[in-house]
């Protein structure tokens, strides 16, 4: 696809359960991060890959969030044991990776925790 | 201290009134900045790069000021469709190049 790709669009599960959450990046794109946005608050920063590895996970909250990248493409979000805190949008965004690049977001992946 | 600050606002102004928004950053070293708009529930797109020189964009004007480590957005004669946040952008000069998000400006334009 063109764009930013995040899947599922939205997601309902029960406190205590594992998600998975799903990027796919503009195609040729190195670098890629995962934000948060709680409803009405800013962006808070996740991870940031830089191709497959990750040089900046310092805005994991928890041991329970882990993320990974494989292939330079996709990657996925993985939330253990789920808490209601956990509920906000979770954003992804890909760049180029070089100097005076802007990236791109998907339209995000609504995660409801009951 | 976050790297990149701004005011949260709101900002509430009348429809055709002119409004600024100021954000600043700490590493001296951070070398490109955009200015993103994000509508409600929707995800931030870029609104515009900001250049040294400063740059211009029909009613928007982005200035950066490197002395002083701030770049501003000038909106002249608000719409109301122009009501968003207002998020800015750093990219840091290092290895990574890793993108720095400010909090955000919400601006509000009333009838």
């Amino acid at each position: 696809g063109a764009g930013v790709s995040q899947s599922p669009s939205n997601k309902v599960t029960e406190k205590g359960k594992d998600v998975e959450l799903r990027c796919d990046p503009i195609s040729g794109h190195t670098a890629l991060y995962w934000y948060r946005q709680s409803l009405g608050q800013g962006l808070e920063f996740l991870i940031y890959f830089q191709g497959n590895s990750a040089p900046d996970k310092s805005g994991l909250p928890s041991d329970r969030f882990s993320a990974e990248r494989t292939g330079g493409s996709v990657s996925t979000l993985t939330i253990q044991r789920t808490q209601q805190e956990d509920s906000a949008v979770y954003l992804c965004a890909s760049s180029l990776g070089q100097r005076g690049t802007e990236a791109f977001f998907g339209q995000g992946t609504r995660l409801t925790v009951v | 201290r976050k790297e990149v600050e701004q005011d949260p606002g709101p900002f509430n102004v009348p429809e055709g009134a002119t409004v600024a928004f100021n954000c600043t950053y700490s590493n001296s070293a951070s070398q490109s900045f955009f200015w993103y708009r994000q509508d409600c529930r929707k995800e931030p797109k870029l609104l515009m790069s900001v250049y040294s020189s400063g740059n211009e964009d029909g009613r928007f004007t982005a200035q950066l000021n490197r002395a002083s480590q701030y770049i501003s957005l000038l909106i002249r004669d608000s719409k109301l469709s122009d009501s968003a946040t207002y998020l800015c952008v750093v990219n840091r000069r290092d290895s990574s190049y890793k993108l720095i998000f400010g909090s955000g400006t919400r601006l509000l334009v009333r009838p």
